[in-house]
């Protein structure tokens, strides 16, 4: 079955340090790709999305993932975290033969001031 | 422009109870999603449309029914509440299946 895995549940991070969070998918061909943030209490909101191109895509807040197609790969970067930043943030693929948009189960990020 | 909006916000029911969960867009999207979201377990699809008068099952569709007989909203139903349907719901909607998805606040449904 097509999934979506984003391998840390749980991170917690001081203040300025940077920040890594993994996404991984099972299915080849063409896919679309997106990072949505969700802050505590609210909606999800998009963050950054890749369709085609430039597989570095820089999104809002400073965010920013890179696309590695031969490692099914769309991983989240900023370099420097804020206290604001902390949130679960939730990567997602279209593609393959679903035609639906797959969610990680999420990855919660805690920055500590 | 207010997006995408939910009702209600909250909501506890008995074991056995119905209720319908309102989403309704502004954006003329043809395209729209309902979701429950559990701890660890990311965000499901229950419903979707692809426009309006069709519905489609997604991942999760037992216990759910669902209405899209204005291009604007999209109802969920629960015609007999169990608490395995104890969870947060959002809405989403999109102008296309493959693109950007606009999510609402939730709504956090209780049953006990």
């Amino acid at each position: 079955a097509q999934s979506v895995s984003q391998h840390n549940h749980h991170v917690i991070l001081s203040e300025a340090a940077s920040l890594e969070l993994g996404c991984n998918y099972s299915y080849g061909g063409t896919v679309n790709l997106f990072w949505y943030v969700q802050y505590p209490g609210q909606h999800l909101q998009l963050l950054l999305k890749y369709f085609s191109g430039d597989p570095l895509v820089k999104g809002i807040k400073g965010f920013e993932a890179e696309f590695i197609k031969s490692k099914f790969s769309f991983n989240l970067r900023k370099p420097s975290v804020q206290w604001s930043d902390t949130a679960e943030y939730f990567c997602a693929v279209w593609g393959g033969a679903t035609n639906k948009l797959i969610f990680g189960t999420g990855t919660l990020l805690a920055v500590q001031p | 422009n207010a997006g995408v909006t939910q009702t209600p916000k909250f909501r506890v029911l008995k074991t056995g109870q119905s209720m319908t969960l309102l989403c309704a867009q502004d954006m003329n999207h043809e395209y729209m999603y309902w979701y429950r979201q559990d701890p660890g377990m990311g965000l499901r699809l229950i419903h979707y449309s692809v426009g309006e008068g069709t519905t489609a099952k997604g991942e999760v569709p037992d216990g759910y029914n669902v209405s899209r007989l204005k291009k604007q909203n999209f109802l969920l139903g629960l015609e007999s509440a169990a608490p395995s349907q104890t969870s947060v719901y959002f809405c989403a909607s999109s102008s296309g299946q493959r693109n950007e998805q606009f999510f609402g606040p939730g709504t956090r449904l209780t049953v006990l």
